[in-house]
């Protein structure tokens, strides 16, 4: 089944906000392979975390990731009115087989 | 740079086919997983079907197995999904994503690297 991830999460602009993605141990807690996309309205989803908290070349350092348990998390630090846009985290399930989160709607106030 | 451009997309009635295709340019096709990820008009993301470089590995969400076929022709650059028996719930957006990259000898093949645009299926009578 689908991670679970807030519907919405706001933040006003230069603050910190943090989206969390919660699975279980058949997933999220199983495998260091939580990735994270960002996806404007209209548009393809865009890699902006891997591997739980790598960052593909090109995205900010302002975006990171993390995981404890079956819980991962992003952060958007310095937030920036560009930043609003839907996230969706997605996690292996095991042998070729992946899910996505909900997706969460992050506003800049 | 890596470019996928999906197309085939339409009107279908529920019970009919459609083929989509992803034409990929940018990259070296032939050794690299590629998947279809869907999503719902005002929906998250879906994954659908993956299938490896080689074409030995094939995986189906549940709800498509038995009606969808996920293929690829290494010579085009091309990749596919054969849709049959198409119900209202397969309407969406439609992408194709490329599995992961590989830099400096080492491969990170769990997340959805690069995707196309996305092309629409609309299942209705």
């Amino acid at each position: 089944s689908a991670l679970t991830q807030p519907a919405s999460v706001s933040g006003f602009p230069g603050q910190s906000i943090t989206i969390s993605c919660t699975g279980s141990r058949s997933d999220v807690g199983a495998f260091n392979y939580v990735s994270w996309y960002q996806q404007h309205p209209g548009r393809a989803p865009r890699l902006m975390i891997y591997d739980v908290n790598s960052r593909p070349s090109g995205v900010s350092d302002r975006f990171s990731g993390s995981k404890s348990g079956d819980t991962a998390s992003l952060t958007i630090s310095g937030l920036q009115a560009e930043d609003e846009a839907d996230y969706y985290c997605s996690s292996n399930t095991g042998e070729f087989s992946w899910v996505f989160g909900g997706g969460t709607k992050l506003t800049v106030l | 740079q890596v470019q996928l451009v999906e197309s085939g997309g339409g009107v279908v009635q529920p019970g009919r086919s459609l083929r989509l295709s992803c034409a990929a340019s940018g990259f070296t096709f032939r050794t690299h997983g590629m998947h279809w990820v869907r999503q719902a008009p005002g929906k998250g993301l879906e994954w659908a079907a993956y299938i490896s470089s080689d074409e030995t590995k094939i995986n189906y969400i549940d709800s498509v197995k038995g009606r969808f076929t996920i293929s690829r022709d290494n010579s085009k650059d091309a990749l596919y999904l054969q849709m049959n028996s198409l119900r209202p719930e397969d309407t969406a957006v439609y992408y194709c994503a490329k599995r992961g990259f590989c830099s400096g000898g080492t491969c990170y093949p769990w997340h959805f690297d690069s995707w196309g645009q996305g092309t629409l299926v609309t299942v209705s009578s």
